[in-house]
């Protein structure tokens, strides 16, 4: 089985531009979740979506969305980028009904850097 | 609020010895608790999950505690090799969140 794709793997912008990340899931998985990483604070928690539903939301200004297709695949978008959200994205997906216990399987990410 | 703390930022061990790391966590009640291995401009990879009623789990070289009195969590990697070298992060969560909660991970190496 195919893993997580992500793309692109690098971007670089300009600040006030806007982005969008894609993810591909491991087939059959439904659970999508969005991750920031950087040095300083480690891995947060942007959402996880199932079924394109949104069902749980980090702590991110609105300028960060996302969506979740019928297919499972997900984007993200962040508006208006300012210097701080030069980091790692990474998706994540799940297998079965989204239960908890799911291990996360990871993609490679999306190295944004704004400039 | 919720806080996961990993004992430290970096950890040198003889290639041969146990590496132990640990994971405290504070104000959070988690019903499973997973450990992920991290190499440098690549995703986490899962490796063991323990929930809060099971106090070990074992997977090869590798061993999870659970120590929901103390909220604490330790991983062992037995007769280490440098191939083992990674960042290793720790991960909670509970029924109904959706959410992952990471630690900032511990950078292991191991010296051959």
């Amino acid at each position: 089985k195919a893993g997580v794709t992500q793309t692109p793997r690098y971007l670089i912008k300009t600040r006030g531009q806007q982005v969008t990340l894609s993810c591909s899931p491991i087939s059959g998985h439904r659970s999508v979740s969005w991750y920031q990483q950087t040095p300083g604070q480690g891995l947060q928690f942007l959402f996880e979506y199932f079924s394109e539903t949104q069902r749980n939301k980090g702590n991110f200004p609105g300028r960060f969305s996302g969506r979740q297709f019928s297919n499972s695949r997900s984007e993200m978008n962040v508006s208006t980028l300012e210097l701080g959200d030069s980091a790692l994205y990474l998706c994540a997906s799940s297998a079965g009904q989204g239960e908890e216990y799911s291990p996360l399987h990871f993609g490679n990410g999306t190295r944004l850097t704004v400039t | 609020s919720q806080k996961i703390e990993q004992n430290s930022e970096a950890l040198n061990i003889q290639e041969g010895k146990t590496a132990t790391l640990t994971c405290n966590y504070t104000n959070y009640s988690p019903a499973y608790l997973q450990w992920y291995r991290q190499d440098p401009g690549r995703g986490p990879v899962f490796l063991l999950l323990i929930r809060e009623n099971e106090k070990e789990k074992r997977k090869e070289r590798l061993k999870v505690t659970f120590d929901t009195t103390l909220k604490q969590s330790l991983f062992h990697i037995t007769a280490s090799q440098p191939a083992d070298s990674a960042t290793y992060l720790c991960a909670l969560n509970r029924p109904g969140t959706y959410k992952y909660i990471f630690g900032t991970g511990t950078r292991l190496k191991v010296l051959a």
